[in-house]
């Protein structure tokens, strides 16, 4: 069985601080493919970045970066100089090689506060 | 390129009548996927749909079913509304599924309450 936990149930940080929402999955596959994504209030989720189990390169782009280790089994997703458009709740997702099943942490809320 | 569309946005319905969702997937995906959001349970798989087939089934009651037509366009159907059946229903669709560069992409979903 798969299981993505989040600890973090919420998080305030005001704008412009760096935020680091943790994320730690469990899987017997040895093929796997991480996934963050994006809720904002209107609901839709939003893709974010998707990350392969036999690629552990990490990642930067704009503001946003992530750390995948699969030592730890944990892609941790920071974003740096915060702004309150960021506010939303954030989903980590676990899909394995057998379809299309996403199994999702129980979720982040951000917010940033002006 | 337009993004995934859901139908209706918002739907009340009262406890035992049945409801039918619908998703048109982004042209070209031929994968899609049906999720329900409630917050006690979080975001849960329903089930996947390609070319017409069902490929993979959450852990959800028979009264949860959904098809698949030709031109991708999918439909989930709940009946005997229960009032636990309160939820965001998302939609996603994806190009390759199985493709280790699939990512699927959702649409707005729909709100249902259930009285």
């Amino acid at each position: 069985a798969q299981k993505v936990t989040q600890a973090q149930t919420e998080i305030s940080v005001v704008e412009k601080e760096d935020v680091t929402l943790d994320c730690v999955y469990e899987t017997r596959d040895t093929t796997y493919y991480l996934f963050w994504y994006k809720q904002p209030p209107s609901g839709e989720l939003v893709f974010l970045i998707r990350r392969n189990s036999f690629d552990e390169q990490n990642e930067i782009s704009g503001r946003y970066s992530w750390n995948f280790q699969k030592s730890t089994s944990s892609f941790n997703f920071t974003i740096t100089a915060s702004q309150v458009v960021d506010s939303a709740v954030y989903f980590c997702a676990l899909r394995n090689n057998a379809g299309n099943m996403l199994t999702f942490g129980g979720g982040t809320r951000l917010m940033v506060k002006p | 390129k337009a993004g995934v569309t859901q139908t209706p946005r918002y739907l009340i319905k009262t406890r035992g009548q049945q409801v039918t969702l619908s998703c048109s997937p982004i042209s070209g995906h031929r994968s899609v996927s049906w999720y329900q959001q409630t917050p006690g349970q979080g975001l849960q798989f329903l089930f996947e749909y390609f070319s017409e087939t069902q490929r993979n089934k959450g852990n959800f009651p028979g009264r949860f079913s959904g098809r698949q037509f030709s031109n991708s366009r999918s439909e989930m159907n709940v009946s005997t509304l229960e009032l636990g059946d309160s939820a965001l229903y998302l939609c996603a669709s994806s190009l390759d599924p199985g493709s280790y560069r699939d990512e699927q992409f959702f649409g707005p979903g729909t709100r249902l309450t259930v009285l």
